[in-house]
Parts: C-alpha cells; sequence; structure tokens
C-alpha cells in the first residue's frame, strides 16, 4: 500500500497567523481528504481534494478558513488561515485509490496548538 | 442520516482478557464497515473491514461480523495485550454522490495493563 507523510508533524502557533499542512503519497491516488480531529473527539471531514477541481467542503466548513490545493496526483495542502485556539486540533490527510474504491489510508497527522 | 455509534470507553481491560467494542449504525443501502485503530501519537490505520452482510474481517487476532439484522459489527479479540491499547474507530462508508463518505464513530479508548 502506498505511504502517505504530513508536514509538519506538529506546531504551535500565534493567533491570527496561518498554518500550511503539507500531505504527501508516494503513489497516484485519485481522492484526497483533509479531516480534523479535536481533542479527544472523532474524525469529522473537512473537506475532499481531487485533482484538477476545486475542493469540495463539508457543512461548517469554509475555503477562506481552510484553503486546499491539489496541484498533482500525490501531494494536497491544506491552510488553516487567521487561527485562534478553537482551531487546536489534529489533522490529518487522507487518501483513496480511486472513487469506487472504500477504503481510505490516513497519514500520521499534524498536531496544531495555537495560543 | 447515516451514523455509527460505539461504546462508551475507557475500556480497562487485563492482559489476555477478551475484549469485545460494541458497533452500531445505521444507513441507507448496504455500506461497507471498517475498524480503524490509533496508537497514541499516531494517525489511523485500518485494522479490518467487511463490504457485505456475513462477511467477518480480522486482522491481528482482531475480528468483526458484519450483522445487517442487528446492524452491528461488533470487536472482539480473543486475549488482548498491552500493545493493544490504543483508540477504536467503527466507521461506515455510505455513498455521496460520486463516491462513499467515511463516517466515523466517536471511538473507544482501550487501555490494557500487565
Amino acid at each position: 500500500s502506498a505511504v502517505i507523510s504530513q508536514k509538519p508533524s506538529r506546531d504551535i502557533c500565534q493567533r491570527g497567523t496561518s498554518l500550511t499542512i503539507q500531505c504527501q503519497v508516494d503513489s497516484q491516488v485519485t481522492m484526497m481528504f483533509w479531516y480534523r480531529q479535536q481533542p479527544g473527539q472523532s474524525l469529522t471531514l473537512i473537506a475532499t481534494a481531487n485533482q484538477g477541481s476545486e475542493a469540495t467542503y463539508e457543512s461548517g466548513f469554509v475555503i477562506d478558513k481552510f484553503p486546499i490545493s491539489r496541484p498533482n496526483l500525490t501531494f494536497s495542502t491544506l491552510t488553516v488561515s487567521n487561527m485562534s485556539p478553537e482551531d487546536s486540533s489534529i489533522y490529518l490527510c487522507s487518501f483513496r485509490r480511486t472513487a469506487s474504491t472504500d477504503t481510505q489510508y490516513f497519514g500520521p497527522g499534524t498536531r496544531l496548538t495555537v495560543l | 442520516g447515516n451514523s455509527v455509534t460505539q461504546m462508551e470507553g475507557p475500556v480497562t481491560l487485563s492482559e489476555e482478557a477478551f475484549l469485545t467494542i460494541n458497533c452500531t449504525y445505521t444507513a441507507t443501502g448496504y455500506p461497507s464497515l471498517f475498524w480503524y485503530v490509533q496508537y497514541p501519537g499516531e494517525g489511523l490505520q485500518l485494522l479490518l473491514k467487511a463490504t457485505k452482510a456475513d462477511d467477518k474481517g480480522s486482522n491481528k487476532g482482531f475480528e468483526a461480523t458484519y450483522r445487517k439484522e442487528t446492524t452491528s459489527f461488533h470487536l472482539e479479540k480473543g486475549s488482548v495485550q498491552v500493545s493493544d491499547s490504543a483508540v477504536y474507530f467503527c466507521a461506515l462508508s455510505a455513498r455521496k454522490t460520486s463516491y462513499d463518505k467515511v463516517i466515523f464513530g466517536p471511538g473507544t479508548s482501550l487501555s490494557v495493563i500487565p
């Protein structure tokens, strides 16, 4: 199976700043996803990022706050903009090989703390 | 709408004890069902899955059977080890437009003590 990595693994940021998280998969995949996992909580899907099209955001998440790029079939970025302490979470990148496969694989996550 | 419910944790067991983590779901159609595991400080790993009724998924001594009549997918292991300490997420894959959206349960934290 493909290896998926994220950078940075963790960061501590000041309120009002932005952080871009990178996700790299070592083979081409069709669908990539970004999730948020708040402390002690389950995963919430932020958006789906498919190459060549704009990201599709879930209810409660907007592009201005969480802009996403998907420049090719192995890479995606998520930016957390104008951060507040409520954005402190683990952000997880995930992928599926194709739209018709049902199994998702996850990166190790980026642990973000906003002061 | 589609949803997943899991037994509340945390669950604490002694090594070699029998483990059951209950999971029930609500979904239209025939979703695929999954168990993911998250070890401390790590991302999620797929533990096992089942794609149709009466299928049994198994991996690393864990198993779960897709029970459509009871809409359940309970996770079991006959003898847990300290290394099994983690958070376990039950999930289902439900079709959303052109692909299957994965919906996660709240997670169940398991601690295994020597």
